[in-house]
């Protein structure tokens, strides 16, 4: 069965405190892997797609990273507006094009 | 202006009403989506659309239907509401089958 398991459900940072979200995940064949942000009562925003193992992304204050089980989310000297849920998804097997959301890392940069 | 658009954005509802949501979208892309958001479980996808007369189910369509009127519009309605169906409802579109979604900005429906 095609799963996302996001670690940690929350994390507080303080201002230029860096650190990484994971995000790993099951799936037949890996098609693509997606970080998106969202904020509270909006849709989320799309940061990054990933292909391959090896491969990396990168975009202002955060990098995205993909091995064969899991993505990395870090994010280098955060402020305040990087606060916000981070969500991590997986294309699901089969040709839907359904996305496979984890639960997501809600992260809070305090100043 | 946004590139995917959702009306209404919030919609307050009784037991039993018909409603329906509507998604139109500017990207130019055939494929379309519904998911809703309920917290603690992520986002679940409701009906997708490859093109105009391709729809099908996804893994929580009991309770919903979906008509696409056209390539830019998208409308999944509610034919009973009730309120274990209070949630987000979010609209998606891709252009591929293995690209990324952009999702628009949201409705918050609330069933009394």
């Amino acid at each position: 069965e095609d799963q996302v398991t996001q670690s940690p459900e929350a994390l507080r940072l303080q201002e230029g405190e860096s650190s990484s979200l994971n995000c790993s995940y099951t799936v037949s064949g890996l098609r693509g892997l997606f970080w998106y942000r969202q904020d509270p009562g909006k849709g989320p925003e799309f940061l990054f797609t990933l292909y391959s193992a090896g491969e990396e992304k990168e975009k202002e204050r955060l990098k995205a990273t993909l091995t064969k089980k899991e993505s990395f989310l870090h994010i280098t000297a955060p402020k305040p507006e990087d606060s916000a849920t981070y969500l991590c998804a997986v294309l699901g097997s089969g040709n839907t094009g359904k996305l496979i959301f984890g639960q997501g890392t809600t992260l809070q940069v305090k100043p | 202006d946004a590139d995917v658009t959702q009306t209404p954005r919030n919609r307050i509802t009784k037991t039993g009403k018909r409603i329906m949501l509507e998604c139109s979208q500017t990207k130019g892309h055939d494929r379309m989506y519904w998911y809703r958001q309920d917290p603690g479980l992520g986002l679940q996808l409701i009906y997708y659309s490859f093109d105009v007369k391709d729809i099908n189910k996804g893994e929580i369509s009991d309770g919903y239907s979906v008509s696409r009127q056209a390539q830019a519009k998208f409308s999944l309605s509610l034919e009973s509401a009730i309120p274990n169906q209070t949630a987000l409802y979010f609209c998606a579109t891709s252009d591929h089958q293995f690209g990324e979604q952009f999702f628009g900005p949201g409705t918050r429906l609330t069933v009394l």
